[in-house]
């Protein structure tokens, strides 16, 4: 299984909005709305922001949207913030492994 | 609380065994699955597979087949990752992680392992 594929880097000022792209096939961002998104801050480990494609869990905010058309997800961040740099993973499970894999990770640097 | 704890950092030389551990709290541990997740220095995050302690099923990603062994010991709550024989590309952050539905909730703090040569 091969992993997903990012941008390794985005940037953005603050207020801006950013979308990172997450390119899969069709067996598994294409197959399932399974798509999740992680943010990891240096030296801490991953948390999730969004799950199945376009939900947050409580107490993610708002700024972060999820999206997918095809074989493609998005994560778009409005509005952002210094706390927002960090590095963001994007998964998809695998159906007929019940795996998952996860993206190459794209670094966001607020300007 | 609900938490995943695993020890720090773990210092062993080529050819040694480890075992490291994962241990659930606040929850009902053998109902999850427990992944781990492998990052090497300065590189992204890679699924090396997942463990179910209700029933010990194990699913293994195709690139850690055979590298590494996966168990769980439901009675007290602890999942374990295992090499029979490090080597120096071991060396890495081991990450074990909570299968919720189909993604990972809840992430413990890693374990750092190094390996000298």
């Amino acid at each position: 299984q091969s992993a997903l594929t990012q941008p390794a880097s985005v940037s953005g000022s603050p207020g801006q909005s950013i979308t990172i792209s997450c390119a899969g096939t069709s067996s598994d961002v294409g197959d399932y709305n399974a798509v999740s998104w992680y943010q990891q801050h240096a030296g801490e480990a991953p948390e999730v922001i969004i799950y199945d494609v376009n939900n947050r869990p409580s107490g993610v905010s708002d700024r972060f949207s999820g999206s997918r058309s095809g074989n493609t997800a998005s994560l778009t961040i409005s509005g952002l913030q210094a706390e927002d740099e960090a590095d963001y993973y994007c998964s998809s499970y695998i159906s007929s492994s019940a795996l998952s894999v996860f993206g190459g990770g794209t670094r966001v640097t607020v300007l | 609380e609900v938490q995943l704890v695993q020890p720090g950092a773990e210092v062993k030389k080529s050819g040694e065994s480890l075992k490291i551990s994962c241990k659930g709290s606040g929850y009902r541990f053998i109902n999850y699955w427990i992944a781990w997740v492998r990052q090497m220095p300065g590189k992204g995050l890679e699924l090396m597979g997942m463990i179910y302690s209700g029933d010990s099923d194990t699913r293994y990603s195709p690139s850690f087949q055979g590298q590494v062994t996966m168990s769980a010991d439901k009675s007290t709550s602890i999942a374990y990752l295992q090499w029979s024989s490090l080597k120096a590309s071991d060396t890495g952050m081991y990450y074990c992680a909570r299968r919720y539905g189909r993604y990972f909730d809840l992430w413990g703090r890693g374990t750092l392992v190094t390996v000298s040569s």
